[in-house]
């Protein structure tokens, strides 16, 4: 039972170069999400999904796009990265906003 | 503005006491109130769920309380071990059309001194 799995775990870029993260899940839940994590300002959210061919912004999502085409998958894209995007990106999903939510490892990601 | 508060962002207590860690959020009007433990570089593992019609949770050594109506939570920590320290954060599914998420705390940051 592999639950939330994200890829890579690690990515340094070059200012300007863009790039996808995957998030994949396992256990058939409708709502997904991703946050970034920097040091004293807690878990933001980026962008979610509730439901398959669903997407909706959270609170910092300027600078990246998402898609959800499948359900158990959802990418994360930054098209040209910038230095305040260094951060760690996690990755989580829960089957109804009244149920359990689950964070896959974190995706560590440095600009340069 | 929903927003989620942990005091203090550390704490360090011997080992074997009893500790509580406290959360705060500002709308009583929530779907359900979720405690995580973080280890340094890892990912999010969920600990206790408490429903908005629940006052609380016990998972072992672990204890959850909810008061909607004052906008607070516990984790209350029995005979605290090395093992325990970690960084917690609270989260809350807020009641509000168009704010689907979990919003956060910054987290407390446990250490238990051997």
């Amino acid at each position: 039972n592999a639950g939330v799995t994200q890829t890579p775990k690690f990515r340094v870029l070059k200012t300007g170069q863009s790039m996808t993260l995957l998030c994949a899940q396992d256990m058939n839940h409708e709502y997904m999400y991703w946050y970034r994590q920097d040091p004293g300002m807690g878990l933001r959210l980026i962008h979610y999904s509730v439901g398959e061919g669903t997407t909706a912004k959270g609170e910092v999502p300027d600078g990246y796009n998402v898609s959800r085409l499948k359900k158990q998958n959802f990418l994360l894209g930054l098209e040209s990265a910038a230095p305040s995007q260094t951060s760690v990106y996690f990755c989580a999903s829960s089957y109804s906003l009244n149920t359990e939510a689950f964070f896959g490892q974190g995706t560590r990601l440095t600009v340069v | 503005k929903q927003e989620v508060t942990q005091i203090p962002a550390a704490l360090s207590v011997p080992e074997g006491e009893n500790l509580v860690l406290n959360c705060s959020f500002t709308d009583s009007a929530i779907y359900n109130l979720q405690w995580f433990r973080q280890d340094p570089g890892k990912g999010l593992t969920s600990l206790l769920l408490i429903q908005s019609s629940q006052r609380e949770q016990t998972s072992g050594r672990l204890n959850a309380s909810l008061d909607k109506s004052s906008g607070r939570s516990t984790l209350y920590i029995a005979a605290s071990q090395p093992g325990d320290s970690a960084t917690y954060l609270c989260a809350v599914s807020f009641r509000s059309f168009g704010n689907e998420k979990l919003t956060f705390g910054t987290g407390t940051r446990l250490t238990i001194i051997p």
